[in-house]
């Protein structure tokens, strides 16, 4: 079956300029995570979609990153007026069920660049 | 709060074994480990969860200590496709986000 689908799988773009990253979770996961990593380093969280409804947006680095989720399906992630230390590889994730007992899929990521 | 990983690298031989232990100051509802290959998303090899259930490959074992909010990855007689980036996961209730570890960065030689 399909997994998780990430779009587009690489963005370069100017300081400054707003991005918009597209997550498309598993068929029927309600759970749906982003992650930041940036190069060598750990998975930071972002943000996590329970349904349509964000429990907890505190890992969201400032108010530049917005999140939203439609449908229990697609999600995007936009980022306003990209500064460098915003690039990195965008991880989204989905589960069939809640974080505590449902293994997350990852998507490929976008690798998003900043000049 | 993040999970703290232990060693944060490791080399080894094939055929040894290693341990990476993954550690929280909060009261913990489930852990989960994930390996990531160089330039590729992480995939899933367990769940551990409060009570004793597992969920994961027949060939990973683990280990989670709820009273001390500990959990541990056995790796055994260790293959070349082990190499990877391994991260811990720890959920703090059953409405809670999982957050990452820092990982661990494990090496096998032939």
């Amino acid at each position: 079956g399909a997994g998780v689908s990430q779009s587009p799988s690489n963005k370069v773009t100017e300081k400054g300029k707003d991005v918009e990253l597209r997550c498309d979770p598993i068929s029927g996961h309600t759970a749906l995570y982003w992650y930041r990593q940036r190069l060598g380093q750990g998975l930071e969280f972002l943000i996590y979609f329970q349904g349509n409804s964000a429990p907890d947006k505190s890992g969201l680095p400032s108010d530049r990153f917005s999140a939203e989720r439609t449908g229990e399906s697609v999600s995007t992630l936009t980022i306003q007026r990209t500064q460098q230390e915003d690039s990195a590889v965008y991880l989204c994730a989905s589960s069939l069920n809640r974080p505590h007992n449902s293994p997350l899929h990852f998507g490929n990521g976008t690798r998003l660049t900043v000049t | 709060q993040q999970p703290v990983q232990s060693p944060q690298a490791v080399i080894l031989r094939e055929g040894e074994d290693a341990v990476i232990n993954c550690s929280s100051s909060k009261a913990l509802y489930s852990v989960h480990w994930y390996r990531q290959k160089h330039g590729e998303a992480p995939v899933f090899l367990m769940i551990l969860l409060k009570g004793g259930e597992q969920k994961g490959h027949e060939k990973i074992s683990a280990s989670f200590n709820e009273k001390k909010q500990q959990s541990s990855l056995y790796l055994t007689a260790s293959q070349l496709s082990y190499s990877g980036t391994y991260f811990c996961g720890t959920v703090g209730g059953s409405q809670g986000n999982l957050i990452f570890g820092k990982g661990t960065k494990l090496s096998v030689k032939p």
